[in-house]
């Protein structure tokens, strides 16, 4: 149990424009969400957390109005990256909570190149 | 805040041998979790084991094991019998009781096995 996915895997895109990327969780509800960007090498470095039915809390330092984070339903959350540029391209990677448990399950990540 | 340290940036070890992996963090809070996660080169992160900082029981996962010192801020991992498949980039995370708390990072150490 606790199957977290991302759809798409990867993506090319030109700059300027949007992407969206959906993460499941495939076999439990997850309160929570959280979306993880990932440089080449480096660790992962949380953008924001989002809870099922509310607005998503963004880390300092990153724009809201660029990454656009939905959490409509108890599976699925999505970020969508607006107006999308060189600078975006990285690998994007979510978590979900299991119920009110402390644990969070990853999805396998998307790689975004943006052109 | 809390910050997490890992100091070997790669570690190496010879099959069916033994390797530790050193993790250090900082915190004020008494009641948290602390947390080893994989990610092999398809770049799935795998929660590998997770200890509770109010128990003293060090949690032990098959070969894993850790080396949790509540008092030094310490939990490091512990791999008997290394296999091939051990190979990777190991994280150490760190979260406050409470499950919509965010998980914090250590820059990661890539362990090498070497057959």
């Amino acid at each position: 149990g606790a199957v977290v996915s991302q759809h798409p895997s990867w993506v090319i895109c030109k700059s300027g424009t949007s992407v969206k990327i959906e993460c499941r969780s495939l076999d439990f509800q997850a309160t929570t969400m959280f979306w993880y960007r990932q440089f080449p090498k480096q660790s992962l470095m949380l953008m924001a957390t989002s809870n099922e039915g509310s607005k998503a809390t963004y880390e300092q330092g990153v724009e809201k109005d660029k990454f656009l984070i939905n959490h409509a339903s108890l599976t699925l959350s999505t970020l969508t990256v607006t107006s999308a540029h060189p600078e975006d391209s990285s690998f994007y990677i979510c978590s979900a909570r299991r119920g009110y448990t402390d644990t969070q399950y990853f999805g396998p990540g998307t790689r975004l190149t943006v052109l | 805040a809390q910050t997490v340290t890992q100091s070997q940036p790669e570690m190496s070890v010879q099959e069916a041998e033994t390797v530790t992996l050193s993790c250090t963090y900082d915190t004020s809070e008494s009641d948290y979790y602390l947390f080893w996660y994989k990610q092999p080169p398809s770049r799935q992160m795998i929660l590998v084991i997770r200890q509770e900082a109010y128990k003293q029981q060090n949690a032990t996962e098959n070969r894993f094991s850790v080396n949790f010192q509540k008092a030094a801020k310490s939990f490091s991992l512990k791999i008997s019998d290394s296999q091939l498949g051990d190979a990777a980039m190991y994280f150490c995370a760190y979260k406050d009781s409470g499950g919509y708390q965010k998980v914090t990072f250590g820059i990661g150490t890539k362990l090498q096995v070497i057959p």
